[in-house]
């Protein structure tokens, strides 16, 4: 059974720093991976999506990274800014495109 | 605008009561997905759709149902079977189910047990 861990739970970190956020899986055989936003309340926002044969993906101050014979994938944020602060979550995308998601890592970004 | 649109926002259950949640989506995609989410936890899968007129059951079923009699919508049932109902209910929809397609979400709907 697919198993996602997100590393750390949560992070508070000032404004301006560079950030990395860990999530590791425990079946490679994966179709893709996902890295989500969701607000306080709210519904999930798609960062980046990896594809299985991708390494990285980049999106603005945004780098998302997998090695997916390790089952590990890093999602890397430049310059950190309070409009950062949400919870982040990475998904793996299994047969019939089903999602297993890790438990998130809540990101506070103080001025 | 297109996207997933899920309705009410808030929702308000009594004791034995069946309740439905609707989602529609206008990205004229295949597949369409319920997932659950409580506190501190991440989405668990309730119900999927691949294609119209057919769906599997995910990894938490009981208790919920589902129909996909239309393309665009996919409603959700939690019926009084269910016996901690009390979540986030989210909505998914994505092009397919390949290796290149990505997954939207629609903005949720809080569900409380009264």
């Amino acid at each position: 059974k697919q198993e996602v861990t997100q590393i750390p739970a949560a992070l508070s970190v000032p404004e301006g720093e560079n950030l990395v956020l860990n999530c590791s899986f425990t079946d490679s055989a994966i179709y893709n991976l996902q890295w989500f936003r969701q607000d306080p309340g709210k519904g999930l926002t798609s960062l980046l999506l990896i594809q299985s044969s991708q390494r990285e993906q980049t999106s603005g101050r945004l780098n998302a990274s997998l090695d997916k014979s390790s089952g590990r994938s890093t999602l890397y944020i430049a310059a950190s800014q309070p409009g950062d602060s949400a919870t982040y979550l990475c998904a793996v995308r299994r047969d019939g495109g089903k999602l297993t998601f890790g438990q998130g890592t809540i990101l506070t970004v103080h001025p | 605008d297109g996207g997933i649109t899920q309705s009410p926002k808030y929702l308000f259950r009594k004791e034995g009561q069946n309740v439905t949640l609707s989602c529609e989506q206008n990205l004229n995609h295949d597949a369409m997905y319920w997932y659950r989410q409580d506190p501190g936890q991440g989405l668990r899968l309730i119900y999927y759709s691949q294609i119209v007129n057919d769906f599997q059951k995910g990894d938490i079923a009981e208790g919920y149902s589902v129909s996909r009699e239309k393309k665009e919508s996919f409603p959700l049932t939690v019926t009084s079977a269910q016996k901690n109902p009390t979540a986030f209910y989210l909505c998914a929809s994505s092009i397919g189910t390949g290796g290149n397609t990505e997954a939207f979400f629609g903005q949720g709907t809080r569900l409380t047990v009264v």
